[in-house]
């Protein structure tokens, strides 16, 4: 099983909202992370997770909190978002080593009006 | 950081053409993935190929890492070959980095 599950799909939210956006993979992998895609740009870094641990957060705004309950589950915990940060948002998860390969959910597309 | 850049930018071509997608990147890597995002945003992974030669039906790669560049073929063109595609290669342990992407539009 390579799948990385990612809801909800889709979601629209306003900028005095808080919603959370979800992972789940079960391929035993411990490091998981969370991309930014704007349109026709490539994914960015957000955050990443090694053995549960908050390893790499890249200069994102406060308004993104992720979570990592359990090595299994992300979750991306939105606040106060601007409509600026409408974008597909792709978790994705691999062995924390650096010749591994790693395997991306099929993303949130998130509208904020 | 590392930086990639992937050639050429778009490519348009008819079915059941062939088509040769490059990734540069800047400095020595052990690890490269070359990806397949469909229309509606999936990533797909195509290969893990931080050196040597695969294939995978009409599709291979080639990475050449002492030259620091990888190729992506794909023969005989099909209309569900179109999207974008990318590489990314890793920085450090954590880190994958990608480029810019090639967009391929296959026309019937």
């Amino acid at each position: 099983d390579t799948e990385v599950t990612q809801t909800p799909k889709h979601l629209v939210m306003g900028m005095t909202n808080k919603k959370s956006l979800k992972c789940e993979q079960h391929m035993g992998h411990r490091a998981m992370y969370w991309y930014k895609q704007k349109a026709k740009k490539p994914p960015e870094l957000m955050f990443v997770y090694s053995y549960e641990k908050l390893s790499i957060n890249e200069s994102v705004p406060s308004r993104f909190s992720p979570e990592c309950p359990n090595s299994s589950l992300l979750n991306l915990h939105l606040h106060a978002l601007q409509p600026e940060d409408s974008a597909l948002y792709l978790c994705a998860s691999s062995q924390p080593l650096v010749n591994t390969e790693a395997f991306f959910g099929q993303g949130t597309r998130l509208t904020v009006v | 950081g590392i930086q990639v850049e992937q050639s050429p930018p778009d490519l348009i071509l008819q079915e059941g053409a062939n088509s040769t997608l490059r990734c540069n990147f800047s400095d020595s890597v052990n690890n490269l993935q070359w990806f397949h995002q469909n229309p509606w945003g999936q990533l797909i992974n195509l290969f893990y190929i931080p050196s040597g030669t695969k294939q995978n039906g009409r599709l291979s790669a080639t990475t050449v890492a002492t030259e620091r560049y990888s190729l992506l073929y794909i023969s005989s063109s099909q209309t569900t070959d179109s999207g974008v595609y990318f590489c990314a290669v890793r920085q450090g342990a954590q880190k994958l980095v990608f480029g810019q992407g090639t967009r391929l539009t296959i026309n019937p």
